[in-house]
């Protein structure tokens, strides 16, 4: 266990609808990543948060956002859902941005 | 851009044995960190083992070493005396230095999926 939490660890929505997922960080951790995989594929990075503000971001479009919280918990949300948005989504959190990444067991979102 | 590339999609061994997985990579940087991570059917990434650039030494924590060549740009995991608990998918990453000015965020690849049987 790496002390990452993420939550729900299923979910089924419809195309259109949005969505909100949780991750909870280890315990010192100020630096969040969110990553999506897709069946047979390895992670995508989505975006990082560090200290609360957004540290970069991968090839995702806009209506994938995030927060950070003071706590260092995370959201990552996703709006008009699409069918190719069906994935495991990840995150990972870190002391900094450059150590050792500890993931959650993950999120499985499936969009019917 | 960097990329990652694992050649293997499949690989199986007998239990006690040895396997090696492959990994080659791009990129134009010259100070960075790989990863070889396994993600066991529980859906949870694990680190393995970690390589720095910058360290000419080949990483091992006990049974899983590296074969790094940095002039190759290859990054090769060894299994020793495998285990059927090593069944997993393992991932090779990268990720650049955050004092070059990257968000740190990991590159996969593939991903290989190795089965150790009995």
């Amino acid at each position: 266990e790496t002390g990452v939490t993420q939550s729900p660890t299923h979910l089924i929505k419809t195309r259109g609808q949005q969505v909100t997922l949780r991750c909870s960080s280890q315990s010192g951790h100020n630096t969040v990543s969110w990553y999506q995989q897709a069946l047979g594929q390895g992670p995508q990075f989505i975006f990082q948060y560090y200290r609360e503000e957004e540290n970069g971001r991968g090839n995702f479009p806009p209506r994938f956002s995030g927060l950070q919280f003071p706590n260092y918990s995370s959201e990552l949300n996703v709006n008009a859902l699409e069918l190719d948005d069906s994935a495991l989504y990840l995150c990972a959190s870190s002391v900094t941005p450059n150590t050792e990444a500890f993931f959650g067991q993950g999120t499985r979102l499936t969009v019917v | 851009a960097q990329t990652v590339t694992q050649s293997q999609p499949e690989m199986s061994v007998q239990e006690a044995e040895t396997v090696t997985l492959s990994c080659t990579y791009d990129t134009s940087e010259n100070n960075y960190y790989l990863f070889w991570y396994k993600q066991p059917p529980s859906r949870q990434m694990i680190l393995v083992i970690r390589q720095e650039a910058y360290k000419q030494q080949n990483a091992t924590e006990n049974r899983f070493s590296v074969n790094f060549q940095k002039a190759a740009k290859s990054f090769s995991l060894k299994i020793s005396d495998s285990q059927l608990g090593d069944t997993a998918m393992y991932f090779c990453a990268f990720m650049t230095s955050f004092y070059g000015g990257s968000q740190g965020n990991l590159i996969f690849g593939k991903g290989t999926k190795l089965s150790v049987k009995p």
